[in-house]
């Protein structure tokens, strides 16, 4: 089955810098690489997603790659408020299957 | 509002217990996926149906069971509760075919005292 690895498990930047965060794949199969964010008490909602037919797709400061060929994809914030501050779960799934979750990164954004 | 309902938002109960977590969907959603999230640690996978059927299952205890029902809506029911069963329960929905997202509902925190 999947196996996603996601790194780093916590992340601290100041305000204004930029953040990333990276996860590995394994099964050549997977098609879709959504992230989610979840801030504290509530359930995780997805924040932006990719499909494997697109390198790179952009939402204002939020962004998301994908190597296809290295089996990574990687978020990436920029100009980072307090507001960004959440766990930000990666994930991936071939085309109809389930999800398979990364571990999660805390991300801290000081003021 | 993410569209997936979850009840009871809260609960405090003693060991020994059993509890019912419910969840409805989103409209049009067939497929539900139920998760256990503990303190500060990732998204355990427990189980997921689809239009009333057991679809898979991860590290799903034996005292945890889980169903769909007509409706589409799901139950998790958790049973011989221990204090190790504390934990934040979401559950999710998703459309089927294409690839979707998951929508995930807001939880429920148990916790076992």
């Amino acid at each position: 089955g999947e196996n996603v690895e996601q790194h780093p498990s916590t992340l601290s930047v100041q305000e204004g810098d930029s953040a990333v965060i990276k996860c590995t794949y394994s099964d050549s199969a997977s098609n879709y690489f959504p992230w989610y964010k979840q801030e504290l008490g509530k359930g995780p909602q997805l924040i932006i997603d990719i499909r494997s037919n697109v390198g790179e797709k952009k939402d204002q400061r939020i962004a998301v790659t994908l190597n296809k060929t290295a089996k990574h994809f990687s978020l990436h914030i920029t100009e980072t408020q307090p507001e960004d501050s959440a766990v930000y779960f990666c994930a991936a799934s071939p085309v109809g299957n389930m999800l398979t979750f990364g571990g999660g990164t805390r991300l801290m954004v000081k003021p | 509002d993410s569209g997936v309902t979850q009840t009871p938002k809260h609960l405090i109960t003693a060991t020994g217990q059993r509890v019912t977590l419910r969840c409805s969907p989103r409209s049009g959603d067939l497929s539900v996926y139920w998760y256990q999230q503990s303190l500060d640690q990732g998204l355990q996978f427990l189980i997921q149906y689809y239009n009333g059927e057991e679809r898979a299952k991860g590290n799903i205890l034996e005292r945890f069971s889980a169903q769909q029902f007509p409706d589409l809506h799901s139950e998790l029911n958790l049973s011989s509760l221990e204090l190790g069963d504390s934990a934040l329960y979401f559950c999710a929905s998703s459309g089927w075919g294409a690839n979707y997202g998951y929508t995930f509902g807001s939880g429920t925190r148990l916790t076992v005292v």
